[in-house]
């Protein structure tokens, strides 16, 4: 099956400090997402990207959250300045369309993030 | 906007037996899928199971079945004959309106 590849696996990364957190979402794919999950906790929307261009985005997306896609396969999310409370698994997530209600969200392996 | 709840954050079941874990739902919108992810202790998102608001029947896939009762607004998932691999975080997600919603999840763990 296809797969969603995230790089790094684990991120480490100093209070105030930027960081990018990359993805290759399925070739075919047209829809990406990022996710994060607090350890123990809930999956959380961050923010949804279509056709260049942020589609929707949650409260928790705020000026410090920027996302890219540069070429035609990388799509990278960035932490500009991090916080002790951004350490979280980060999933980014890709579907082949959008609006059909079987459209299943894959998933890459998630990046850690820690936050020192 | 679609609202999943889960309401069982953790559960217990014998090895080789059936386990049901819940989910609700609450949607505005007539049509949406519902599905379950499994997260092993490794972290990652594995697909399990998909339903259709105009689905007529339940969901199989393998051992998973999904109890689908629209006017209670549930999707449960049912594990047949659990097996020590099936311990792990379970995330019901509703789809509509371009976006994903997740429940709180639904740690398993199975006994041998």
């Amino acid at each position: 099956e296809p797969e969603v590849t995230q790089t790094p696996s684990h991120q480490v990364t100093q209070m105030g400090q930027e960081v990018i957190l990359r993805c290759v979402p399925i070739s075919n794919h047209l829809y990406f997402y990022w996710y994060r999950q607090i350890l123990g906790q809930k999956v959380e929307f961050l923010v949804s990207f279509y056709n260049n261009e942020i589609s929707e985005k949650s409260e928790i997306f705020d000026d410090q959250f920027s996302v890219e896609r540069p070429d035609g396969s990388n799509f990278t999310l960035k932490i500009r300045s991090t916080k002790l409370e951004d350490s979280a698994m980060y999933f980014c997530a890709s579907t082949r369309d959008r609006g059909r209600t079987n459209e299943k969200l894959f998933f890459g392996s998630g990046t850690q993030l820690s936050v020192l | 906007a679609q609202k999943i709840t889960q309401t069982q954050p953790g559960m217990f079941v014998q090895e080789k037996e059936a386990v049901t874990l819940d989910c609700t739902y609450d949607t505005s919108d007539p049509s949406y899928g519902l599905f379950w992810y499994k997260q092993p202790s490794s972290g990652e998102m594995i697909f399990l199971i998909y339903q259709g608001s105009y689905d007529q029947q339940n969901a199989t896939e393998g051992r998973y079945s999904l109890n689908f009762q629209k006017a209670r607004k549930s999707a449960n998932l049912v594990i047949s004959a659990s097996q020590l691999g099936d311990s792990a975080m379970y995330f019901c997600a509703g789809y509509n309106f371009n976006k994903f919603y997740f429940g709180s999840g639904t740690k398993l763990n199975v006994k041998p």
